[in-house]
């Protein structure tokens, strides 16, 4: 759902479960995007980052899947860790501008 | 160490007072960002430094939002007249690049009473 003031989306699973975090984008001429993490207190962590001219890009456990069709981007996360707990962001870029737009964030919570 | 490190980590002030908030990027990171997060929300771009020069300032709120760096490697933000809706996490992020992944630091909490 969305998420208004501290009411972020919240995606609970258990520890050794695969997680997908999804993210809807709002600018059709982006053409870059990165997943970020971000821990209570701490800045956000960057995880892994996608151009447009890819579908899919693997890093260690995670995986970026990128829909151009439908400007969706989701996060999956294989076997979740209690580490793995934040708050997680998707962020968008167009290449030339500076600016980074990021979306409104969900909460994962990994239960032991 | 090796990230961007910002101080203070905490700032607390009164209505009216102005304030400075550092940053030390990553050594040789050309590009150096400036966002706003307010709790519960996404960062929020303020400027953006390429070295030395400020290219864009378009997310700065108002003028009494004000970040430089001289020497095209630390840099400061100031915040002059200080209001209750300035209070948020100041980050600041660097990259080698501008198009390349931003690494942030862990921000400044500011709290304007």
């Amino acid at each position: 759902g969305e998420s208004v003031g501290l009411h972020l989306p919240t995606l609970s699973v258990q520890e050794g479960d695969n997680s997908i975090i999804n993210c809807a984008y709002s600018n059709s001429a982006s053409d870059y995007f990165i997943w970020y993490k971000q821990e209570s207190g701490k800045g956000p962590q960057f995880i892994i980052d996608i151009r447009s001219n890819m579908d899919k890009r693997q890093g260690q456990r995670v995986t970026v899947l990128l829909n151009k069709t439908v400007k969706h981007l989701s996060l999956q996360i294989a076997a979740t860790q209690p580490g793995d707990s934040a708050v997680y962001f998707c962020a968008e870029n167009i290449s030339g501008y500076s600016t980074l737009t990021f979306g409104k964030g969900t909460m994962l919570l990994v239960s032991p | 160490g090796a990230g961007v490190s910002q101080s203070p980590r905490y700032k607390v002030a009164k209505r009216g007072q102005d304030v400075a908030l550092r940053c030390d990027p990553i050594s040789g990171h050309v590009s150096l960002f400036w966002y706003q997060q307010a709790l519960g929300q996404g960062p929020e771009f303020l400027t953006y430094f390429q070295n030395e020069a400020q290219l864009d300032k378009s997310g700065l709120p108002s003028d009494r939002f004000f970040a430089e760096r001289p020497e095209g490697s630390v840099s400061t933000l100031k915040i002059q007249r200080t209001q209750q809706e300035d209070s948020a996490v100041y980050l600041c992020a660097s990259s080698f690049l501008q198009d390349q992944p931003q690494h942030f630091g862990d921000g400044t909490r500011l709290s304007i009473l």
